[in-house]
């Protein structure tokens, strides 16, 4: 069975510090997608990033950067300089892949992200 | 704006009743997931449409079910509800394998 799990429940810190968000997670197939989706507290759920199994590059954009390590079985997400707009919750999700129709994703707990002034 | 609609935003109904809720997908998708989002059960998937057939299946309750029409919008109807009913039901769509699924605002529903 297909599992993500996020341990850091909730992470506060000062603007322009750097945060690391943890991503484990499991599965026996061995072609998946991970994704990490951003929450604010408007409640939407905003895609932000798509890595598939066979790409370990890292991936930069803007003051966002994602760690993908198959031989943990992590996927992290860093804010750089974070901003009080960064505030939200982040989920970490995993599809398997070669289903013919589309993805179903499987979601971790998500970590709540507090960034003060 | 994602370009996934999903109407209403709020919707507050007693226990017992039956609601429906709706979704436009982006144009040009053809696959419609729907997900619900509680404080106990996190982010569940319920159930995958692709082009007006079911194919996928989740955490669905048999009291729900959904389709999806030939103009691809789907609906989700929620019958005998339970307080425990009361979420944030998200509605997503995606073109189809190795694509990113984008989101709906999502429907608050609040069984009282």
């Amino acid at each position: 069975a297909q599992k993500v799990t996020q341990a850091q429940t909730e992470i506060s810190v000062v603007e322009k510090e750097d945060v690391t968000l943890d991503c484990v997670y499991e599965t026996r197939d061995t072609t998946y997608y991970l994704f990490w989706y951003k929450q604010p507290p408007s409640g939407e759920l905003v895609f932000l990033i798509r890595r598939n199994s066979f790409d370990e590059q890292n991936e930069i954009s803007g003051r966002y950067s994602w760690n993908f390590q198959k031989s943990t079985s992590s996927f992290n997400f860093t804010i750089t300089a974070s901003q009080v707009v960064d505030s939200a919750v982040y989920f970490c999700a995993l599809s398997e892949a070669f289903m013919e129709y589309g993805n179903k994703l499987v979601f971790g707990a998500g970590t709540i992200l507090r960034v003060k002034s | 704006d994602s370009g996934v609609t999903q109407t209403p935003k709020h919707l507050i109904t007693a226990t017992g009743q039956r609601v429906t809720l709706r979704c436009s997908p982006r144009s040009g998708d053809l696959s419609v997931y729907w997900y619900q989002q509680s404080l106990d059960q996190g982010l569940q998937f319920l159930i995958q449409y692709y082009n007006g057939e079911e194919r996928a299946k989740g955490n669905i309750l048999e009291r729900f079910s959904a389709q999806q029409f030939p103009d691809l919008h789907s609906e989700l109807n929620l019958s005998s509800l339970e307080l425990g009913d009361s979420a944030l039901y998200f509605c997503a769509s995606s073109v189809g394998v190795a694509t990113e699924a984008f989101f709906g605002q999502g429907t608050r529903l609040t069984v009282v």
